[in-house]
């Protein structure tokens, strides 16, 4: 159990678009959900953390009004990149985890969606 | 943020070998946990260690909490080729829920 899938796992976007990633919990109930950004041979950075039905909230400089992020259910949260320019591309993973945020509860990690701005 | 420090950086061992990977920090966290991450794919987890001292084992994998809950080590008995992988050792604050991730260290074995 506890399995979370991204879609798209790659995509590859025009300089100044917008590209939709989606984030879904398959079979538990994501109180909340987590989106992280990794550059090659670089960590895992957390970008925002979401809590289905409230605003995100984004770590120290991360641009909401650039990477806007949904929660609108229990299942599915979205990351837009809006007018995405080379240096977005990146590989991005969110995780879900079945408390709010402020407790301990585990993230289960998504595979990722890599994504290449021309 | 809470920096963690993984070494070595990169690894690169024959099947057999012992290896020793470590996560060292300045900070106290509430727990630690470890990740293992193939290319392309999102980090699965291994363990997480709570309590200063302790010690898991999972299989030929071993994991220490250290004393002051500043740091850790996972160390690998008889390594094996399917043991390739970017292991990311991440700390929990003891003040929210954030994960700190290390750098990783990326792990070959080769045949």
């Amino acid at each position: 159990g506890a399995v979370v899938s991204q879609h798209p796992s790659w995509v590859i976007c025009k300089s100044g678009t917008s590209v939709k990633i989606e984030c879904r919990s398959l079979d538990f109930q994501a109180t909340t959900m987590f989106w992280y950004r990794q550059f090659p041979k670089q960590s895992l950075m957390l970008m925002a953390t979401s809590n289905e039905g409230s605003k995100a909230t984004y770590e120290q400089g991360v641009e909401k009004d650039k990477f806007l992020i949904n929660h609108a259910s229990l299942t599915l949260s979205t990351l837009t990149v809006t007018s995405a320019h080379p240096e977005d591309s990146s590989f991005y993973i969110c995780s879900a985890s079945k408390g709010l945020a402020g407790y301990t509860d585990t993230q289960y990690f998504g595979p990722g969606t890599r994504l290449t701005v021309l | 943020t809470q920096l963690l420090e993984q070494s070595p950086q990169f690894l690169s061992i024959q099947e057999g070998e012992n290896l020793t990977v470590y996560c060292n920090s300045s900070s106290v966290f509430s727990s630690l946990q470890w990740y293992r991450q193939e290319p392309g794919e999102g980090p699965v987890l291994l363990v997480t260690v709570v309590t200063g001292g302790e010690v898991k084992k999972l299989k030929r994998l071993t994991f220490q909490f250290g004393d002051a809950r500043k740091d850790s080590s996972l160390h690998i008995t008889a390594a094996q080729p399917g043991d390739t992988g970017l292991y990311l050792c991440a700390g929990l604050a003891n003040s929210g829920y954030a994960l700190n991730f290390g750098k990783g260290t990326s792990l070959l074995v080769t045949p």
